[in-house]
């Protein structure tokens, strides 16, 4: 039958509380990972990246963090606001693949005010 | 704050004709980069691009797709013999360097009738 495309995981907030988006990433080689925020109609919008060489990073709002054993990267946003309502996708990067970055399947996040 | 650019944001065409999408990169960024995003799916690499030479591709960017570096400042995909399922949300990013953020345009929507 015909694709209809992926069903996105949703997570629904409240105005004002903590998100966290997870990730799971594919390749233990992958040396460099990405958030990214797409809104409706936009292209994907860099939020924050981490390096394999760190666990923690933090942005305005905004923390990453990577757990390279189990390949989990998270997205932590503080006190979420309506704009951030969006699917988010991780991108890692695997080395010496010329920067090619392989997109997760995205998670709609909804804010409620 | 300097960004990517792409025209046209949406392309309508026969398939089997050829259609050149265009982009211009970010002024001082060396890497260069198209995605694709079918509707309701993720991001997909098709191609990365340095030193006006292919970097890395992927197995959606066969024959019947090219990119080229004309001038100074645009970067162009072209797609020789469309087809149906080419029908997708195309994305030009770049970088200043691989491991560095990859800034996307905000997309061609092309149909293929």
């Amino acid at each position: 039958g015909e694709s209809v495309g992926l069903h996105l995981p949703t997570l629904s907030v409240q105005e004002g509380d903590n998100s966290i988006i997870n990730c799971a990433y594919s390749n233990s080689a992958s040396d460099y990972f990405i958030w990214y925020k797409q809104e409706s109609g936009k292209g994907p919008q860099f939020i924050i990246d981490i390096r394999s060489n760190m666990d923690k990073r933090q942005g305005q709002r905004v923390t990453v963090l990577l757990n390279k054993t189990v390949k989990h990267l998270s997205l932590q946003i503080a006190a979420t606001q309506p704009g951030d309502s969006a699917v988010y996708f991780c991108a890692e990067n695997i080395n010496n693949q010329g920067g090619k970055l392989i997109f997760g399947q995205g998670t709609e996040l909804s804010v409620k005010p | 704050e300097p960004e990517v650019t792409q025209t046209p944001s949406h392309q309508v065409t026969q398939m089997g004709q050829e259609v050149i999408l265009r982009c211009v990169p970010i002024s001082n960024h060396l890497y260069f980069y198209w995605y694709r995003q079918i509707l309701g799916q993720k991001v997909e690499f098709l191609v990365s691009f340095y030193n006006n030479e292919i970097s890395e591709k992927s197995e959606i960017f066969d024959d019947q797709f090219s990119v080229e570096r004309p001038d100074g400042s645009n970067f162009t995909l072209k797609i020789r013999s469309t087809k149906l399922e080419d029908s997708a949300m195309y994305f030009c990013a770049s970088s200043v360097w691989l491991n560095q953020p990859q800034h996307f345009g905000d997309g061609t929507r092309l149909s293929i009738l």
